[in-house]
């Protein structure tokens, strides 16, 4: 069965310094990996994917992410954290099922 | 251009009722996902349909329906509402079935309350 993993319900950055959002994920075959981030009260919103090509895949709002075949992770990064950036963040793999399956979300809390 | 709408935005709703909610998809989008967030589960995939089809279903109980018309909108239902049902219920519309190339786009959801 394929799924993904999000370890940490909650991470917490002071602003300035980087941030980790951790992803693992088990699918069969070549992955497809996603990040989305939801604002409250709001839907998701896409950040970046990785379909193929180079590790480290950037995407919106400054937003990377490295994608270890190895570890079998996708973690989320930034060089250096926004209070704006607060919100829960979700990743997501692609199955062969034709659909996108979630991770349980982690909910990044910048501190001014 | 404009994105995925759903409407309306926030319902209530009583035990044994039924609901149905609405997604439009962005325009030329063929594809729409449904997915109902809680607290507890997550995100859990409902069913997904493509130029009118089913295409995929998730685990979910008969009471939860859905279609697609021509013109790609789409409506989920659910009968008989049950406490357990309140939850945000989001749409996403793509471009294609492959969900691997063309991502999902996200509405702001249905926030759904069962009294």
């Amino acid at each position: 069965a394929q799924s993904v993993a999000q370890p940490e319900d909650q991470v917490n950055v002071a602003e300035g310094n980087p941030l980790t959002v951790k992803c693992t994920y088990s699918v069969s075959g070549n992955p497809y990996l996603f990040w989305y981030v939801q604002y409250p009260n709001r839907g998701l919103q896409f950040l970046l994917k990785y379909i193929t090509g180079d590790n480290l895949v950037k995407g919106s709002y400054g937003f990377e992410a490295e994608f270890n075949k190895s570890q079998t992770s996708f973690h989320l990064k930034k060089p250096s954290a926004l209070v704006s950036d607060s919100a829960l963040y979700f990743c997501a793999v692609y199955s062969s099922a034709s659909k996108i399956i979630f991770g349980s979300g982690t909910r990044l809390s910048i501190r001014p | 251009k404009a994105g995925v709408t759903q409407t309306p935005r926030y319902l209530i709703k009583t035990r044994g009722q039924q609901v149905t909610l609405s997604c439009s998809p962005i325009s030329g989008h063929r594809s729409v996902s449904w997915y109902q967030q809680t607290p507890g589960q997550g995100l859990q995939f409902l069913f997904e349909y493509f130029s009118e089809t089913q295409r995929n279903k998730g685990n979910f109980p008969g009471r939860f329906s859905g279609r697609q018309f021509s013109n790609s909108r789409s409506e989920m239902n659910v009968s008989t509402l049950e406490l357990g049902d309140s939850a945000l219920y989001l749409c996403a519309s793509s471009l294609t079935l492959d969900r691997g190339r063309t991502e999902a786009f996200f509405g702001q959801g249905t926030r759904l309350t069962v009294v």
